[in-house]
């Protein structure tokens, strides 16, 4: 397609669970973020890459939050022992060199019981 | 990057113009004023950006003050689909394409009949 997919839309899971979420970017997109969004709060930046390497991780709360993307296209977040705290819409972006401005997935609603 | 002052929330009739003002009193000279937008449940929208100039496309004008501590964004015709929360974000862009954008909590406008 021609937008920045996310899979799942949704996740529901046990508080203690590890979860992994993933995030295909525009093709050619060389930039891609993750986001938060708590209900009622704007966007929290998380971390971004520029190709392969994570240029900008200090959005990332905890260790328990981690980021890759490999080959420089798809990413996958992780959580490890999720937390209900941890309960939110993660929005993956990607951006082109030429365009510059930033495109936004649907998110991924995460729900931790 | 610089904080932003909007206004919670405002009303526009359909069809009439809404303005949308955004306070930036502390922008540096290398940033960016972008607008994005976000419909309940999507993810954020690129809207339009600018950094001294005015700037208009297929759907809106950002108007910036001479001494871009403040921005404008207007929807010429409004309709009930533009009913969302509008955030306005400063973002430098010495860096290249990627630079994380810092959402606050925007303004919601309601566009009503």
């Amino acid at each position: 397609g021609a937008g920045v997919s996310q899979t799942p839309s949704n996740k529901v899971t046990e508080k203690g669970k590890y979860v992994e979420l993933r995030c295909d970017p525009i093709s050619g997109h060389t930039a891609l973020y993750w986001y938060r969004q708590s209900l009622g709060q704007g966007p929290e930046f998380l971390i971004y890459f520029q190709g392969t390497g994570a240029a900008d991780d200090s959005g990332l709360p905890n260790d328990r939050f981690f980021a890759v993307r490999p080959e420089g296209s798809v990413s996958t977040l992780k959580i490890q022992r999720t937390e209900r705290g941890d309960s939110a819409v993660y929005l993956c972006a990607s951006s082109s060199r030429l365009a510059g401005h930033m495109i936004f997935g649907p998110g991924t609603r995460l729900t931790v019981l | 990057d610089a904080k932003t002052t909007q206004p919670t929330s405002m009303d526009c009739a359909e069809g009439r113009a809404a303005n949308l003002p955004c306070n930036h009193s502390t922008i540096s000279g290398n940033e960016y004023v972008y607008w994005y937008r976000q419909i309940h449940s999507q993810g954020p929208q690129y809207i339009i950006h600018g950094l001294k100039n005015n700037e208009t496309n297929e759907m809106a004008s950002l108007i910036i003050t001479e001494d871009r501590k403040s921005s404008t964004l207007i929807l010429p015709h409004a309709t009930l689909r533009d009913t969302a929360v509008y955030y306005c974000i400063v973002r430098a862009l010495n860096t290249g394409t990627a630079s994380k954008l810092t959402f606050g909590t925007g303004t919601r406008l309601q566009v009503t009949l």
